[in-house]
Protein backbone atom coordinates (compact mmCIF):
# COMPACT_ATOMS: atom_id res chain seq x y z
CA UNK A 1 0.00 0.00 0.00
CA UNK A 2 1.30 3.54 -0.96
CA UNK A 3 1.19 5.81 2.07
CA UNK A 4 1.19 9.36 1.26
CA UNK A 5 2.00 11.91 3.63
CA UNK A 6 1.35 15.34 2.93
CA UNK A 7 2.81 18.60 4.86
CA UNK A 8 2.46 20.98 6.42
CA UNK A 9 -0.45 19.95 8.50
CA UNK A 10 -1.96 23.56 8.47
CA UNK A 11 -1.03 26.68 6.31
CA UNK A 12 -1.48 30.04 7.83
CA UNK A 13 -1.93 32.35 4.45
CA UNK A 14 -3.77 35.45 3.87
CA UNK A 15 -5.73 36.38 0.71
CA UNK A 16 -3.62 37.52 -1.80
CA UNK A 17 -0.39 35.21 -1.02
CA UNK A 18 0.82 31.90 -2.72
CA UNK A 19 0.00 28.43 -1.25
CA UNK A 20 2.56 25.40 -1.67
CA UNK A 21 1.23 21.94 -0.34
CA UNK A 22 3.49 18.65 -0.27
CA UNK A 23 2.40 15.90 -0.81
CA UNK A 24 5.14 12.68 -0.57
CA UNK A 25 4.69 8.88 -1.41
CA UNK A 26 6.15 6.27 0.00
CA UNK A 27 7.06 4.49 -3.30
CA UNK A 28 6.92 5.88 -6.65
CA UNK A 29 3.53 6.33 -7.43
CA UNK A 30 2.88 4.58 -11.39
CA UNK A 31 2.20 6.94 -14.71
CA UNK A 32 2.19 9.90 -11.93
CA UNK A 33 -1.73 8.85 -11.20
CA UNK A 34 -1.89 11.29 -8.46
CA UNK A 35 -4.78 13.73 -7.81
CA UNK A 36 -5.70 16.48 -5.38
CA UNK A 37 -9.10 17.39 -4.03
CA UNK A 38 -10.63 20.49 -2.02
CA UNK A 39 -13.07 20.03 0.81
CA UNK A 40 -15.16 22.52 2.45
CA UNK A 41 -16.98 21.83 5.58
CA UNK A 42 -19.91 19.55 5.03
CA UNK A 43 -19.18 19.15 1.48
CA UNK A 44 -17.65 16.17 -0.12
CA UNK A 45 -13.97 16.46 -1.40
CA UNK A 46 -14.21 18.26 -5.09
CA UNK A 47 -11.57 16.95 -7.96
CA UNK A 48 -8.85 19.67 -8.35
CA UNK A 49 -6.33 18.14 -10.36
CA UNK A 50 -5.76 14.61 -12.04
CA UNK A 51 -2.65 12.86 -13.35
CA UNK A 52 -0.34 15.22 -11.10
CA UNK A 53 -0.66 18.48 -13.08
CA UNK A 54 -4.37 18.58 -15.24
CA UNK A 55 -6.78 20.88 -14.03
CA UNK A 56 -10.23 19.12 -13.74
CA UNK A 57 -12.98 20.92 -15.64
CA UNK A 58 -14.11 24.84 -14.27
CA UNK A 59 -11.36 24.87 -11.84
CA UNK A 60 -9.09 28.46 -11.58
CA UNK A 61 -6.08 28.52 -13.48
CA UNK A 62 -4.83 29.64 -10.25
CA UNK A 63 -4.42 25.82 -9.33
CA UNK A 64 -1.72 24.30 -10.24
CA UNK A 65 -0.29 20.68 -9.62
CA UNK A 66 3.38 19.46 -10.12
CA UNK A 67 5.84 16.71 -9.26
CA UNK A 68 6.42 13.57 -10.18
CA UNK A 69 7.46 9.38 -8.90
CA UNK A 70 7.43 10.54 -4.94
CA UNK A 71 7.33 14.28 -4.88
CA UNK A 72 3.91 16.07 -5.81
CA UNK A 73 3.00 19.74 -5.27
CA UNK A 74 -0.57 21.85 -5.25
CA UNK A 75 0.19 25.61 -5.32
CA UNK A 76 -2.29 28.02 -5.26
CA UNK A 77 -1.02 31.78 -6.82
CA UNK A 78 -3.28 34.22 -5.38
CA UNK A 79 -5.16 32.77 -2.96
CA UNK A 80 -9.00 33.24 -2.50
CA UNK A 81 -11.29 33.91 0.47
CA UNK A 82 -13.21 30.94 -0.91
CA UNK A 83 -9.92 28.65 -1.22
CA UNK A 84 -9.85 27.76 2.80
CA UNK A 85 -10.45 24.50 3.20
CA UNK A 86 -8.94 21.20 3.45
CA UNK A 87 -6.83 19.64 0.63
CA UNK A 88 -5.83 15.93 0.34
CA UNK A 89 -3.98 14.03 -2.22
CA UNK A 90 -4.80 10.37 -3.58
CA UNK A 91 -2.86 8.32 -5.44
CA UNK A 92 -4.83 5.95 -8.30
CA UNK A 93 -1.64 3.89 -9.56
CA UNK A 94 -1.99 1.27 -7.66
CA UNK A 95 -4.49 -0.34 -5.32
CA UNK A 96 -5.42 0.22 -2.53
CA UNK A 97 -6.14 3.36 -3.69
CA UNK A 98 -5.11 6.06 -0.91
CA UNK A 99 -4.88 9.39 0.28
CA UNK A 100 -2.81 11.77 2.30
CA UNK A 101 -4.04 13.12 5.62
CA UNK A 102 -4.74 16.45 4.33
CA UNK A 103 -3.60 20.05 4.40
CA UNK A 104 -5.63 22.46 6.16
CA UNK A 105 -5.58 26.04 4.62
CA UNK A 106 -6.48 28.94 6.88
CA UNK A 107 -6.81 32.41 6.68
CA UNK A 108 -4.05 33.70 8.71
CA UNK B 1 -23.94 15.60 -15.66
CA UNK B 2 -23.50 12.36 -13.57
CA UNK B 3 -25.21 12.96 -10.19
CA UNK B 4 -24.74 10.34 -7.05
CA UNK B 5 -26.44 10.16 -3.97
CA UNK B 6 -26.55 7.96 -0.72
CA UNK B 7 -29.37 6.59 1.14
CA UNK B 8 -29.58 4.25 4.32
CA UNK B 9 -29.79 4.03 7.63
CA UNK B 10 -27.93 6.68 10.30
CA UNK B 11 -27.70 4.28 12.99
CA UNK B 12 -26.25 0.86 13.16
CA UNK B 13 -25.97 -1.33 16.06
CA UNK B 14 -22.99 -3.46 16.61
CA UNK B 15 -22.65 -6.55 15.27
CA UNK B 16 -25.12 -5.60 12.68
CA UNK B 17 -24.66 -4.93 8.73
CA UNK B 18 -24.10 -1.41 7.70
CA UNK B 19 -26.00 -1.29 4.21
CA UNK B 20 -26.29 1.95 1.55
CA UNK B 21 -27.46 2.84 -1.68
CA UNK B 22 -25.82 5.04 -4.28
CA UNK B 23 -28.53 6.25 -6.62
CA UNK B 24 -27.05 7.63 -9.80
CA UNK B 25 -29.10 9.93 -12.58
CA UNK B 26 -26.95 11.11 -15.61
CA UNK B 27 -25.11 7.22 -16.45
CA UNK B 28 -25.47 3.97 -16.30
CA UNK B 29 -24.64 1.91 -13.15
CA UNK B 30 -23.22 -1.27 -15.80
CA UNK B 31 -20.83 1.15 -17.18
CA UNK B 32 -18.04 2.73 -14.96
CA UNK B 33 -16.38 2.13 -12.05
CA UNK B 34 -18.41 3.27 -8.75
CA UNK B 35 -16.71 3.28 -5.35
CA UNK B 36 -17.56 3.52 -2.11
CA UNK B 37 -15.13 5.88 0.24
CA UNK B 38 -15.60 6.86 3.87
CA UNK B 39 -13.90 9.68 6.22
CA UNK B 40 -13.65 9.46 9.72
CA UNK B 41 -11.87 12.10 12.10
CA UNK B 42 -9.32 10.03 12.81
CA UNK B 43 -8.56 7.98 9.87
CA UNK B 44 -8.85 10.51 7.80
CA UNK B 45 -10.38 9.37 3.78
CA UNK B 46 -10.08 5.96 3.39
CA UNK B 47 -11.28 3.92 -0.24
CA UNK B 48 -13.41 0.97 0.52
CA UNK B 49 -13.85 -0.42 -3.14
CA UNK B 50 -15.17 0.09 -6.42
CA UNK B 51 -17.49 -2.13 -8.39
CA UNK B 52 -17.42 -2.38 -12.36
CA UNK B 53 -18.83 -3.95 -15.55
CA UNK B 54 -22.18 -4.85 -13.31
CA UNK B 55 -20.42 -7.06 -10.58
CA UNK B 56 -17.07 -7.36 -10.77
CA UNK B 57 -15.34 -6.00 -7.76
CA UNK B 58 -11.67 -4.42 -5.76
CA UNK B 59 -12.10 -4.46 -2.19
CA UNK B 60 -9.48 -2.10 0.15
CA UNK B 61 -8.16 -5.36 1.94
CA UNK B 62 -8.24 -3.77 5.22
CA UNK B 63 -12.30 -4.53 4.78
CA UNK B 64 -11.78 -7.63 2.57
CA UNK B 65 -13.79 -9.81 4.51
CA UNK B 66 -16.96 -7.77 5.72
CA UNK B 67 -17.49 -5.86 2.70
CA UNK B 68 -20.04 -6.86 -0.29
CA UNK B 69 -20.93 -4.58 -2.95
CA UNK B 70 -23.59 -4.97 -5.45
CA UNK B 71 -25.31 -3.55 -8.92
CA UNK B 72 -29.11 -2.95 -9.57
CA UNK B 73 -29.09 -1.72 -13.31
CA UNK B 74 -33.05 -1.59 -12.83
CA UNK B 75 -32.75 0.88 -10.72
CA UNK B 76 -29.65 2.31 -11.48
CA UNK B 77 -27.83 2.09 -8.08
CA UNK B 78 -25.03 0.45 -6.41
CA UNK B 79 -24.97 -1.08 -3.13
CA UNK B 80 -22.41 -1.64 0.10
CA UNK B 81 -23.05 -3.75 3.04
CA UNK B 82 -20.03 -3.83 5.70
CA UNK B 83 -20.76 -7.10 8.37
CA UNK B 84 -20.02 -7.02 12.52
CA UNK B 85 -19.61 -3.34 12.10
CA UNK B 86 -18.26 -1.59 15.55
CA UNK B 87 -17.69 2.04 16.37
CA UNK B 88 -14.65 1.83 14.40
CA UNK B 89 -17.41 1.69 11.28
CA UNK B 90 -18.94 5.06 12.47
CA UNK B 91 -17.75 7.92 9.18
CA UNK B 92 -19.12 9.55 6.43
CA UNK B 93 -20.00 7.59 4.09
CA UNK B 94 -19.01 8.74 -0.06
CA UNK B 95 -20.27 7.04 -3.07
CA UNK B 96 -17.72 8.26 -5.96
CA UNK B 97 -17.59 7.52 -10.00
CA UNK B 98 -13.98 6.79 -10.98
CA UNK B 99 -13.89 6.43 -15.16
CA UNK B 100 -9.84 7.20 -15.16
CA UNK B 101 -9.30 6.09 -10.90
CA UNK B 102 -9.63 9.83 -9.30
CA UNK B 103 -12.99 9.96 -7.95
CA UNK B 104 -15.28 12.66 -10.00
CA UNK B 105 -18.06 13.03 -8.91
CA UNK B 106 -19.00 12.29 -5.67
CA UNK B 107 -22.36 11.83 -3.85
CA UNK B 108 -23.02 14.66 -0.92
CA UNK B 109 -22.25 12.16 2.09
CA UNK B 110 -24.25 9.97 4.60
CA UNK B 111 -23.51 10.04 7.95
CA UNK B 112 -23.34 6.49 9.77
CA UNK B 113 -22.83 6.17 13.65
CA UNK B 114 -22.76 2.31 14.93
CA UNK B 115 -23.81 2.79 18.87
CA UNK B 116 -26.06 0.20 20.66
Amino acid sequence: EIVLTQSPGTLSLSPGERATLSCRASQSVSDNYLAWYQQKPGQAPRLLISVASSRATGIPDRFSGSGSGTDFTLSISRLEPEDFAVYYCQQYGSSPRTFGQGTRLEIK
Amino acid sequence: QVQLQESGPGLVKPSETLSLTCTVSGASVGRYYWNWIRQTPGKGLEWIGYVYNSGSTNYNPSLRGRVTFSVDTSRNQFSLKLTSVTAADTAVYYCASSLFGYFDPWGRGTAVTVSS
